[in-house]
C-alpha cells in the first residue's frame, strides 16, 4: 500500500512568505506527527495528532507555525512569515491506531529554504 | 533540544565488516528505537526495543540495550554498500513524540 506522502518535496520562499506543507499519512493511521530537521541534525518534534485533536503542540517554535487535520487524515502545517531560520526539512510521520509509541512510519519530506 | 547523542558521529567501513554504533540517552525510556536515513530521503524504521528487553535480532541487525547505563547500541554485520546511509536512534519516553539523536552517517565502501 501507499506510505506517507508530502507535498511539495521542494519549496523555496522569500522572506516573509507564508508557506503550506501537506502531509497524507498512511489510512488508518490514527497518530500523525510532524518533525524539523536542520541540516546534519536529527529530526525535532513539532506537533502530534490523533485523529482531528491536536494533543500536543509544544514542539512548534514560534505563534507563526500552525498546524491542523480537521478531517482527521490529511494534515497541513502552515509557517506564517517565513524566516530563514525556518530553512528546514519537514518530516511528517504516521503511525497505527492506539500505539503512538511504536514503529512511526515517515514521508520523505518537505525541504524548505527560505531565502 | 535533542536528548542523546550517537557515537561515532561518522563510520567508514569496508564492505563485508561489521559496523557498531551507540546511543547515550539522559531520560528513563519506554522503548527505543532504530532509523535509517538514506541521503535527501525519509525515515526508515529498523528495530524498537522495550525498555524491559535487553538484545533484539532483525535479520543483519542486532541491538542492544542496557538501561542502567542508558545506552543502546545497533550492530550491522556483513556491511554492503546500500547500508551507507545516516543512523538515528530515537527514544519514546512516554511524552507523545520520538526524541532524535545527532545520527552516525556509516559510509560502506564496496
Amino acid at each position: 500500500g501507499a506510505g506517507v506522502s508530502q507535498s511539495p518535496r521542494y519549496k523555496v520562499a522569500k522572506r516573509g512568505q507564508d508557506v503550506a506543507l501537506r502531509c497524507d499519512p498512511i489510512s488508518g493511521h490514527v497518530s500523525l506527527f510532524w518533525y524539523q530537521q536542520a541540516l546534519g541534525q536529527g529530526p525535532e518534534f513539532l506537533t502530534y495528532f490523533q485523529n482531528e485533536a491536536q494533543l500536543d503542540k509544544s514542539g512548534l517554535p514560534s505563534d507563526r507555525f500552525f498546524a491542523e487535520r480537521p478531517e482527521g487524515s490529511v494534515s497541513t502545517l502552515k509557517i506564517q512569515r517565513t524566516q530563514q531560520e525556518d530553512s528546514a526539512v519537514y518530516l511528517c510521520a504516521s503511525s497505527l491506531p492506539r500505539e503512538p509509541s511504536d514503529t512511526q512510519y515517515f514521508g520523505p519530506g518537505t525541504r524548505l529554504t527560505v531565502l | 533540544s535533542q536528548q542523546g547523542e550517537e557515537d561515532p558521529q561518522a563510520l567508514s567501513i569496508q564492505e563485508g565488516e561489521n559496523a557498531t554504533m551507540n546511543c547515550s540517552y539522559k531520560t528513563s525510556i519506554n522503548n527505543l528505537q532504530w532509523y535509517r536515513q538514506n541521503s535527501g530521503r525519509g525515515l526508515v524504521h529498523l528495530i524498537l526495543i522495550r525498555s524491559n528487553e535487553r538484545e533484539k535480532h532483525s535479520g543483519r541487525l542486532r541491538v542492544t540495550l542496557d538501561t542502567s547505563k542508558k545506552s543502546s547500541s545497533l550492530l550491522i554485520t556483513a556491511s554492503r554498500a546500500a547500508d551507507t546511509a545516516s543512523y538515528f536512534c530515537a527514544r519514546w519516553t512516554g511524552a507523545n513524540n520520538l526524541f532524535f539523536g545527532t545520527g552516525t552517517r556509516l559510509t560502506v565502501i564496496p
